[in-house]
């Protein structure tokens, strides 16, 4: 069965940078028609896709954040990884990673496996 | 302000059926498929309904989704009270070229 497990710094301070690596599990990340990416949820507040990322390191990035994120591909392990410069507080959210099914098209898919979340704080 | 426009709340009570819309345009909603997600209190998001009325296996057909235009709609019926959670709506917009969400409804089993 399929798992995805986050692993990061739970603080991080202003203006630095925010890293993350999601670990797969369970079935390999070079697996065809998926992507793999991240999605943030801010406290009390909706979801919010940041980007995904295929095993070649085709990548699909939320235009309003993508002047700051990178997200890259480790398929030796099995893991892929966020970073989001120049935080400020409000990127402090619960940081998922999930599986994304592509259909026909990238814009065409579904995030079908989810990772539990990890909690980041932008803080001093 | 999201880009999908859910109302932030709806109620039931056991056994009654629920609706929860979905309101794009035509970047979004109305030219991409729309996705439907659960999020139980203090759990990640799990997929309910995807391509605008499939649903994965595992998940009740309780469940129903549907699109007309640039709306969609997710029918829960014969409620129950473990339904009590956040429901948020998806969809590839074109012109932002990104992947929106619904601000999400809070669904309360009375």
């Amino acid at each position: 069965q399929l798992q995805l497990q986050e692993s990061g710094p739970g603080l991080v301070k202003p203006s630095e940078t925010l890293s993350l690596t999601c670990t797969v599990s369970g079935g390999s990340i070079s697996s065809s028609s998926y992507y793999w990416g991240w999605i943030r949820q801010p406290p009390g507040k909706g979801l919010e896709w940041i980007g995904s990322i295929y095993y070649s390191g085709s990548t699909y990035y939320n235009p309003s954040l993508k002047s700051r994120v990178t997200i890259s591909v480790d398929t030796s392990k099995n893991q892929f990884s966020l970073k989001l410069s120049s935080v400020t507080a409000a990127d402090t959210a619960v940081y998922y990673c999930a599986r994304r099914k592509v259909l026909l098209w990238f814009g065409e898919g579904y995030m079908d496996v989810w990772g539990k979340g990890t909690t980041v704080t932008v803080s001093s | 302000q999201s880009v999908l426009t859910q109302p932030p709340s709806a109620s039931g009570t056991p056994g009654q059926r629920v609706t929860i819309s979905c309101s794009g345009s035509s970047s979004n909603i109305g030219s991409n498929t729309v996705n439907w997600y659960q999020q139980l209190p203090g759990t990640a998001p799990k997929l309910l309904i995807y391509s605008n009325n499939q649903r994965p296996s595992g998940v009740p057909d309780r469940f129903s989704g549907s699109k007309s235009g640039t709306s969609a709609s997710l029918a829960i019926s014969g409620l129950q009270s473990e339904d009590e959670a956040d429901y948020y709506c998806a969809a590839w917009d074109d012109s932002l070229n990104g992947k929106v969400f619904g601000g999400g409804t809070k669904l309360t089993v009375l």
